[in-house]
């Protein structure tokens, strides 16, 4: 079975200041990663996905993701902070041999401070 | 708009009674899924259809649960006898798949908004 685990509920940052938010996960067979946003009353929104190659990915809105292979780890990350980024972020994998459900973790509510 | 959507975006309901939420995929795209989100989790697969066929479905997936793709476009979703716990955000999400593509890896998943349901 794959499982998702982001250990933080909620991420406070200040504006400006660099945000990361933690996604590990548990697979059988190589792992697709991806990461979502969810506004208030909204779907869910991609930010960026892992497939193969560069284990740095970079996303929309200047967020990118680094995947770890050995520390089973794909962190979310941004430079500089925006108020507006403030949402709830779901980290998501698709295991190779477990079709194509993808499976989320319980999410991170990351809130920008000014 | 070219996005998923869904429709209702809410809905009310008594216990006992049937629901039925539509879901219109991205124009183009072979595959559409169901989630569900509860109140502070994540979103769990529920099912999911290629064209017209469905083919996973997730052990929530009791038989109250029905869902179907007629005619490989928009899916509905139908919840006979609801019960309370059935309360959830119901999210449809739809994406194209490159059956002979070279290169491999999944696509990617674009959600609709989503239906809230309450069952009181």
């Amino acid at each position: 079975a794959q499982s998702v685990a982001q250990p933080e509920d909620q991420v406070n940052v200040a504006e400006g200041n660099p945000l990361t938010v933690k996604c590990t996960y548990s697979v059988s067979g190589n792992p697709y990663l991806f990461w979502y946003v969810q506004y208030p009353n909204r779907g869910l929104q991609f930010l960026l996905k892992y497939i193969t190659g560069d284990n740095l990915v970079k996303g929309s809105y200047g967020f990118e993701a680094e995947f770890n292979k050995s520390q089973t780890s794909f962190h979310l990350k941004k430079p500089s902070a925006l108020v507006s980024d403030s949402a709830l972020y779901f980290c998501a994998v698709r295991g190779g041999n477990a079709g194509n459900m993808l499976t989320f973790g319980g999410g991170t509510r990351l809130m920008v401070k000014p | 708009d070219t996005g998923v959507s869904q429709d209702p975006r809410h809905k009310i309901t008594k216990r006992g009674q049937n629901v039925t939420f539509r879901c219109d995929p991205i124009s183009e795209h072979n595959r559409l899924y169901w989630y569900r989100q509860t109140l502070g989790q994540g979103p769990e697969f529920l099912t999911y259809f290629q064209n017209e066929a469905q083919l996973e479905k997730s052990r929530l997936l009791s038989d109250r649960f029905s869902a179907e793709r007629p005619k490989g476009s928009f899916s509905t979703l139908e919840i006979q006898r609801t019960e309370q716990g059935d309360s959830a955000m119901y999210l449809c999400a739809s994406s194209l798949a490159q059956l002979h593509a070279v290169a491999g890896g999944p696509e990617t998943q674009y959600f609709g908004p989503g239906t809230r349901l309450l069952v009181l």
